[in-house]
């Protein structure tokens, strides 16, 4: 059965602090895999795009490894600030079907 | 513009309304997606538009009709919905309906049924 399962559920940081947020998948076939950043009540913003490929991307704070071998992919923050507190999810495109994981929720505090 | 607007944002109707709700965008993609998510859970699909064609329809209760009237439109419309369908409700897009496209989301649309 396609999953994408996400650790932890939510994580709490101090302001200026980094924090990795991990992601496991077990689909095949796999076409890519994504990051999104949801606020509460919002729609989802693409962070990252990953193919097979590619190990790393950044995107300014944001970075993502993936590990296609072991079927691992990380989202690191650096330096948080007030402004990442929302859920982040992570996708892996099927082959025309996206499976979502259920997110983790970050609370970033002053 | 890379954006997917919708309209309304919040929307309260009865059980016995009528509504619709309104996507729009002009990147030119030719695949649009409806949504529906609960609270604390990722959003599950709907439906897809790809060309302007219904090509997903994810069992979806007939009292949810989509139509796509254009390349850069797609609505939703809303008839005899039941509590339980209260959720918020994205719309997307992206280049095709293929895997590997980029998909851009709207801000979504907050429906309560009561």
């Amino acid at each position: 059965k396609n999953q994408v399962e996400q650790s932890p559920q939510s994580l709490i940081i101090l302001e200026g602090k980094n924090c990795t947020l991990q992601c496991n998948y077990t689909v095949s076939p796999f076409s890519n895999l994504r990051w999104y950043k949801q606020d509460t009540g919002r729609g989802p913003v693409s962070l990252t795009i990953m193919t097979f490929s590619e190990n790393t991307k950044s995107n300014g704070r944001y970075t993502a490894t993936l590990d296609a071998d072991t079927k691992q992919s990380s989202l690191h923050i650096t330096a948080s600030q007030l402004s990442d507190s929302a859920s982040y999810i992570c996708v892996v495109d099927s082959n025309y079907q996206l499976i979502w994981g259920a997110g983790t929720k970050l609370i970033i505090k002053p | 513009d890379t954006e997917v607007t919708q309209t309304p944002k919040h929307l309260v109707m009865g059980m016995t309304n009528k509504k619709s709700l309104k996507c729009e965008q002009h990147m030119g993609h030719r695949a649009m997606y409806w949504y529906k998510q609960k609270a604390k859970k990722p959003p599950e699909l709907m439906f897809v538009y790809s060309y302007e064609k219904l090509s997903i329809n994810e069992s979806v209760p007939s009292r949810f009709s989509p139509e796509c009237p254009n390349s850069s439109l797609l609505n939703l419309h809303l008839h005899a919905l039941q509590p339980e369908d209260s959720a918020l409700y994205l719309c997307a897009s992206s280049h095709t309906g293929t895997g590997g496209t980029e998909a851009f989301f709207g801000q979504g649309t907050r429906l309560t049924v009561v």
